[in-house]
């Protein structure tokens, strides 16, 4: 049983458009993670977010936690070839490390 | 400071054969997980260890166990192997808690053939 969905699965756009990722649940989670993996390598942490409502930036990226913290997004400003990669969003809970992964966006933006 | 390392990156078995994938930590990390990594089911939790003990388990058969060391390194192991557990098996560890997040190995590429 797949906990957390991501739409969408793919995603194909020119360089300077903006676009947004949705990560959406039917269960509460403590915290939320956004990471990017690239082909051959293990996915790569860009924020965790933990308070409902919360708003993250990181440069161009803007992650926002759901106010039930059942669903997060990311918005990516201005994309930009590097930022082709598959994005991937985690939930967990208190008391425990597993995080549980979302399907996953695969991102490729064309110059 | 050093990454997780995960040994060997890539791996060639034959069907009813088994394997031992190995992880090192980063520094200082307690705690260390286990993922399998498929096109069709995406990234899926195999263990949760946390000081020598497995704290969760994910839905695999028992073909698929793990340990860790008292160095927090850690291994897991796959028996009597099937064409279906070829996969990316990934490796991460993380200070414990849940506003951490993991650092990741860059995996084992295991293929069944």
């Amino acid at each position: 049983t797949q906990l957390l969905e991501q739409s969408p699965q793919f995603l194909s756009i020119q360089e300077g458009e903006n676009l947004t990722v949705y990560c959406n649940s039917s269960s509460v989670f403590s915290s939320l993670q956004w990471y990017r993996q690239e082909p051959g390598e293990g996915p790569v942490l860009l924020v965790t977010v933990v308070t409902g409502g919360e708003v993250k930036k990181l440069k161009r990226l803007t992650f926002q936690f759901g106010d039930a913290r059942k669903d997060s997004s990311l918005h990516i400003t201005a994309a930009q070839p590097g930022d082709t990669g598959l994005y991937l969003c985690a939930g967990g809970w208190q008391g425990t490390d597993k995080l549980i992964f979302g399907t996953g966006t695969r991102l490729q933006v064309f110059p | 400071k050093a990454g997780v390392t995960q040994t060997p990156r890539y791996l060639i078995k034959t069907r009813g054969q088994q394997v031992t994938l190995s992880c090192s930590p980063i520094s200082g990390h307690r705690s260390v997980s286990w993922y399998q990594q498929t096109p069709g089911q995406g990234l899926q939790f195999l263990f949760e260890y946390f000081s020598e003990t497995q704290r969760n388990k994910g839905n695999f058969p028992g073909r698929f166990s793990g340990r860790q060391f008292s160095n927090s390194r850690s291994e897991m192991n796959v028996s009597t192997l099937e064409l279906g557990d070829s996969a990316l098996y990934l490796c991460a560890s993380k200070l414990t808690g849940a506003n951490y997040g993991y650092t990741f190995g860059s995996g084992t590429r295991l293929t069944i053939v």
